[in-house]
């Protein structure tokens, strides 16, 4: 089965501009999650979504923002980009919010490496 | 506030050696852990879990230690092998209230041949 497909894989955007990525999960999966990996700080989360809706949000600015679609697809945006956003972007998808074992497929994508110049 | 610790930025193992990642946590709400492997340019994989009511869990040659009292877990990786060459995180969920996963910063595997 296809995996999380993450677009695009690279960006390179101007500090003040916006940016938007998208995430496909696997089909089927209605659960989406993003993170952004910096190095030093790991993987922190942004936010995740189930069924259009957002159901947790991590500690980021009003900057970042997200949807989901009926499709179960989701976009994140990140408005007035800073040089501090430059990281690589995650998306994960599983069936539901709980799960997130080998059984039940919490699966990343590749990722989006974003910079910020 | 970093729920979740990797203190070893870095570990280097021979090959056919054992292989040791420490996790720390400081939520004690925490009940369900997982390990994740990530080579450069991929997204993580995940690689072993352990839910609270266990202390060990074995697939192959990883093995998850849960020290509760001690807010600690391990990942044992035995024999090691070149391909084990690596970032892992550990990362850590509480079953009630949010669903989200607290990870931690990464520890660079790196098995010499």
């Amino acid at each position: 089965k296809a995996g999380v497909t993450q677009t695009p894989r690279y960006l390179i955007k101007t500090r003040g501009q916006q940016v938007t990525l998208s995430c496909s999960p696997i089909s089927g999966h209605r659960s989406v999650s993003w993170y952004q990996q910096t190095p030093g700080q790991g993987l922190q989360f942004l936010f995740e979504y189930f069924s259009e809706t957002q159901r947790n949000k991590g500690n980021f600015p009003g900057r970042f923002s997200g949807r989901q679609f009926s499709n179960s697809r989701s976009e994140m945006n990140v408005s007035t980009l800073e040089l501090g956003d430059s990281a690589l972007y995650l998306c994960a998808s599983s069936l539901t919010l709980r799960n997130a074992g080998r059984n039940y497929g919490y699966t990343f994508g590749s990722g989006t490496r974003l910079t910020v110049v | 506030d970093q729920q979740v610790k990797q203190n070893s930025p870095s570990l280097s193992v021979q090959e056919g050696r054992i292989s040791i990642l420490n996790c720390d946590y400081t939520n004690s709400m925490f009940d369900y852990f997982l390990w994740y492997k990530k080579y450069p340019a991929e997204g993580p994989t995940f690689l072993i879990s352990i839910s609270s009511i266990k202390d060990k869990n074995e697939d192959g040659r990883f093995t998850v230690f849960l020290n509760k009292s001690a807010k600690h877990l391990s990942l044992h990786i035995v024999p090691s092998q070149p391909g084990d060459s690596a970032v892992y995180f550990c990362a850590a969920r509480k079953t009630s209230g949010t669903y989200k996963y607290i990870f931690g910063t990464g520890t660079r595997l790196k098995v010499l041949a």
